[in-house]
């Protein structure tokens, strides 16, 4: 079956960076992208980008232009997330799933998801 | 950006009972592009609906989507227990991709 597994939870301070990897199996891992959404406490999802597995793409949110980048490692099935200059308010369980796009400005519905992983920034 | 609007923010039922949930964008969703998404405590959402009212595999047919341009429509027939979560709706028709803030379906 489709499986994305994730990282462990992290604890950085302000201004630190953290990168959170995903490991995908269960399908062909080139066929489709990734999104990353992240979810503070109590609040909806939110979406922060998406790489192609299949052609190095990549779309960011404009809220996090400058401070993220989506990685691919073909070779492992695994994908990765760096967000740097961290805020409290970065604060969120950062999610990956699959997502196909026919081109990285055409969203679809990101499907599975990743386990999760908690990213708490905290002095 | 296309805001989405979700209501009511919590909703209070029976089990048995239908449940109908609202969703209004602040702007024509392309194609009907819009998904419904189930989260339980501690877990990552996952789809139920999409294209608006497609179910994705393995959901039962209690659950049905509906709507078209600005308001769409999530409904339960019958609420089982495993039910009792939260409802995200998500546009995909416009970049970025966006998030409503949630429907809270709970026991009363």
């Amino acid at each position: 079956q489709v499986q994305l597994v994730q990282s462990g939870a992290e604890l950085k301070k302000p201004g630190a960076s953290v990168k959170v990897s995903c490991k995908a199996s269960g399908y062909t891992f080139t066929s489709y992208g990734i999104s990353w959404v992240r979810q503070a406490p109590g609040h909806g999802p939110e979406w922060v980008g998406w790489i192609s597995a299949y052609s190095d793409d990549t779309n960011y949110a404009q809220k996090f232009q400058g401070r993220v980048t989506m990685t691919i490692d073909t070779s492992t099935s695994t994908a990765y997330m760096e967000l740097k200059s961290l805020r409290s308010d970065d604060t969120a369980v950062y999610y990956c799933a699959r997502e196909f796009r026919s081109s990285a400005w055409t969203p679809n519905w990101p499907d599975p998801w990743g386990q999760g992983t908690l990213i708490t920034v905290s002095s | 950006d296309i805001v989405l609007t979700q209501s009511p923010a919590t909703l209070s039922l029976s089990p048995g009972e239908r449940a109908t949930l609202s969703c209004g964008a602040s702007q024509s969703v392309t194609a009907s592009s819009l998904a419904w998404y189930q989260q339980k405590p501690g877990l990552a959402p996952r789809v139920l609906i999409y294209d608006a009212s497609t179910r994705a595999p393995g959901i039962p047919d209690r659950f049905s989507g509906s709507g078209s341009g600005t308001d769409f429509t999530l409904t339960i027939s019958r609420l089982e227990p495993e039910d009792f979560a939260v409802y995200y709706c998500q546009q995909y028709g416009s970049s970025p991709g966006t998030f409503g803030q949630g429907t809270k379906v709970e026991i009363k």
